[in-house]
């Protein structure tokens, strides 16, 4: 069975710029969640999507959107990029919903490298 | 909210020898401990899991315990390889209100041949 894919594996931008990246779950999970990964932070996560519908969101502003389409593939956009967005950034999948009343496991791809110059 | 603590931040071992990471919780209700690791340039890979109605886990070289009572959870690897040097991260979750994983600030390991 085929992982979690992720488009591009490395992008880089400048400030003030938008970028959309792109989460291919494994086949037949229909939860994918984004995170953002830096070295002082951490994992942080940014939102979970179930079924086309945004399950739960993070602590990051508005500037962070995403989405998901009928198929479950996910993307994720990230608006008048600043040079704080530098991130890899990851996306998971998992057959259930974290609202399920049980964690499935997650399941992550290699993640997207932004570099925001 | 859930807050996760994880020590240490970087451990040296010799080959052979064995490791411990440890984590803490902060919310009772949290009910799923997993482990990840993550090598150079690859996202974080599930090594194991534990769920709150057992104490312990084990796959091989690899064993989780968790002690519900003091709210923590420990990694064990024995007969560390130097293919063991990763970035471990442990997470923890509660199974209802749609909250999502929240992770330790990982754990830099070496294994030194």
């Amino acid at each position: 069975k085929a992982g979690v894919t992720q488009t591009p594996r490395y992008l880089i931008k400048t400030r003030g710029q938008q970028v959309t990246l792109s989460c291919s779950p494994i086949s037949g999970h229909r939860s994918v969640s984004w995170y953002q990964q830096t070295p002082g932070q951490g994992l942080q996560f940014l939102f979970e999507y179930f079924s086309e519908t945004q399950r739960n969101k993070g602590n990051f502003p508005g500037r962070f959107s995403g989405r998901q389409f009928s198929n479950s593939r996910s993307e994720m956009n990230v608006s008048t990029l600043e040079l704080g967005d530098s991130a890899l950034y990851l996306c998971a999948s998992s057959f259930r919903t974290s609202g399920s009343g049980y964690t499935d496991t997650q399941y992550f791809g290699p993640g997207t490298r932004l570099t925001v110059l | 909210g859930e807050n996760v603590e994880q020590h240490p931040s970087t451990l040296s071992v010799q080959e052979g020898d064995s490791a411990v990471i440890k984590c803490t919780y902060s919310d009772s209700a949290s009910n799923y401990f997993p482990w990840y690791k993550q090598e150079l340039g690859k996202g974080p890979q599930l090594i194991i899991d534990i769920r709150s109605n057992v104490g312990e886990k084990k796959d091989q070289r690899i064993a989780v315990t968790l002690n519900k009572t003091a709210k923590h959870f420990s990694l064990h690897i024995t007969e560390t390889q130097p293919e063991d040097s990763a970035v471990y991260f442990c997470a923890a979750s509660k199974p209802a209100g749609n909250t999502p994983l929240v992770f330790g600030k990982g754990t830099r390991l070496s294994v030194i041949a």
